[in-house]
């Protein structure tokens, strides 16, 4: 059964606007962390922002949001007033395994992805 | 800042060829790993290590080793290389207690095998 599944192919979103990527996992752990990665052309993966499974509060990084609601099991990305740069393909991960004597050796399952394209 | 580095960004080399793909990171990491990246599949783990000499199996290790013989450094090696090796690899390495620590990664390398 896939772990991490990002439904949204490609996405397009104006300069300036606000854009959603949608992330929805599945796991029976009770302690997990999410997390985002964004890859642009030239490759690199850049860490965009964490949430763990028992944080109380949505995390944010800057113009990064990330809207988890925990009973749905889902994860999603917002990027709050998009910019050129922001053009890159999105990663949805998921670690598992973070329990009171146990441990995933910080393995990440991955989604499949989002190309997100911003336009001027 | 965490530099995780990869041998070569781009290489071409032959049906049968042993191939080395080396990465080394620079920030005392214990857990280590290699993913292959397809369109349409994302990340798939190939192999991890979590301390030196150690390694374990992830999702897709069939036709690959993987060796590491110093903290630093985690090798890949396709052992007879075949064309649907043909991928971008990429590297990564992260504390052993993960909890909000994120893996960092490589620019990755573009494998064509021909």
């Amino acid at each position: 059964a896939q772990k991490i599944t990002q439904t949204q192919p490609g996405m397009f979103v104006q300069e300036k606007e606000a854009v959603t990527l949608d992330c929805t996992y599945d796991t029976s752990d009770q302690s997990y962390g999410l997390f985002w990665y964004k890859q642009p052309s030239s490759g690199e993966m850049i860490f965009l922002i964490y949430q763990g499974s028992y944080d109380e509060q949505n995390a944010t990084e800057g113009r990064y949001s990330l809207n988890f609601q925990k009973a749905r099991k889902s994860a999603n990305l917002v990027i709050s007033a998009s910019q050129l740069g922001d053009s890159a393909m999105y990663f949805c991960a998921m670690r598992e395994g973070q329990g009171a004597g146990g441990t995933s050796y910080g393995k990440l399952t991955f989604g499949q992805g989002t190309i997100l394209t911003v336009h001027p | 800042d965490v530099k995780v580095t990869q041998s070569s960004r781009y290489l071409v080399k032959r049906t049968g060829e042993k191939v080395f793909l080396e990465c080394v990171q620079d920030m005392d990491h214990e857990n280590m790993f290699w993913y292959r990246q397809d369109p349409g599949l994302g990340l798939r783990l190939i192999y991890f290590s979590y301390d030196v000499k150690m390694k374990e199996k992830g999702d897709i290790p069939e036709g690959y080793s993987v060796s590491r013989e110093k903290k630093e450094r985690f090798s890949l090696i396709l052992e007879s290389a075949s064309t649907n090796q043909t991928s971008m690899y990429l590297c990564a390495s992260s504390f052993v207690r993960g909890g909000n620590q994120p893996q960092h990664f490589g620019d990755g390398t573009r494998l064509s095998i021909l």
